[in-house]
């Protein structure tokens, strides 16, 4: 089965660049997307289509995706880009996540 | 504005049975794909099922396959996911969520939680 690997934890200071990986076979080749989930809250869109923002997502939320890895970016992290983070993408006809990955901001 | 809300939160005991569902407003329900995604205490994202628009096809994780159901009400705009022999491993917060133009969930509901124990 297709599976998408995560770094259990990334760290960052406010202000600077976080950058969050995810990765899987050929996963440039498919769609990516990216939720945001704070605790008790429902998973919440920050990238889709590999790099498109929803509306309501700010400007320093970024996505890329090529090859084996997607990548999030959130530059001049705030304190409130503190979460868990999950990849998504579609493999065949199932839906596949990523084992999340919780964004410190120090 | 888009809103799903879950209901049907329970305890049941193993072996049990729950049914959620999901009521959706603010979009034209019958024109998507609708799907249950599960969160167990403390871990990840698990994608559990799916139903086209007009309910004629539908996908399951292999780990539910044969004990869970979904099914849809478009003239009621509502999702359901009846849960049969239910096990501990099943105890998580069911989300129902919309699935997007590029395969993307683009909203969630509030998530209910359904707790198996003796």
């Amino acid at each position: 089965s297709y599976e998408l690997t995560q770094p259990p934890s990334v760290s960052v200071s406010p202000g600077q660049t976080a950058s969050i990986t995810c990765s899987g076979d050929k996963l440039g080749d498919k769609y990516a997307c990216w939720y945001q989930q704070k605790p008790g809250q429902s998973p919440v869109l920050v990238i889709y289509q590999d790099n498109k923002r929803p509306s309501g997502i700010p400007e320093r939320f970024s996505g890329s995706n090529s090859g084996n890895t997607a990548t999030l970016t959130i530059s001049g992290t705030q304190a409130m880009d503190e979460a868990d983070y999950y990849c998504q993408a579609w493999d065949i006809s199932t839906v596949v996540f990523g084992g999340g990955t919780k964004l410190t901001v120090l | 504005e888009v809103q799903l809300v879950e209901s049907g939160e329970g305890l049941v005991q193993p072996g049990g049975s729950l049914r959620l569902s999901c009521a959706a407003s603010g979009f034209t329900f019958s024109r998507y794909a609708m799907h249950w995604v599960r969160q167990a205490p403390g871990k990840g994202l698990e994608y559990v099922s799916a139903i086209t628009s007009n309910g004629g096809s539908t996908y399951y994780a292999d780990s539910v396959k044969g004990r869970f159901t979904i099914s849809r009400d478009n003239s009621k705009n509502t999702l359901y996911l009846q849960m049969g022999s239910l096990r501990p491993e099943d105890m998580a917060v069911y989300y129902c969520a919309r699935k997007g133009q590029y395969g993307e969930f683009d909203y969630w509901g509030q998530g209910t939680l359904v707790t198996v124990s003796s």
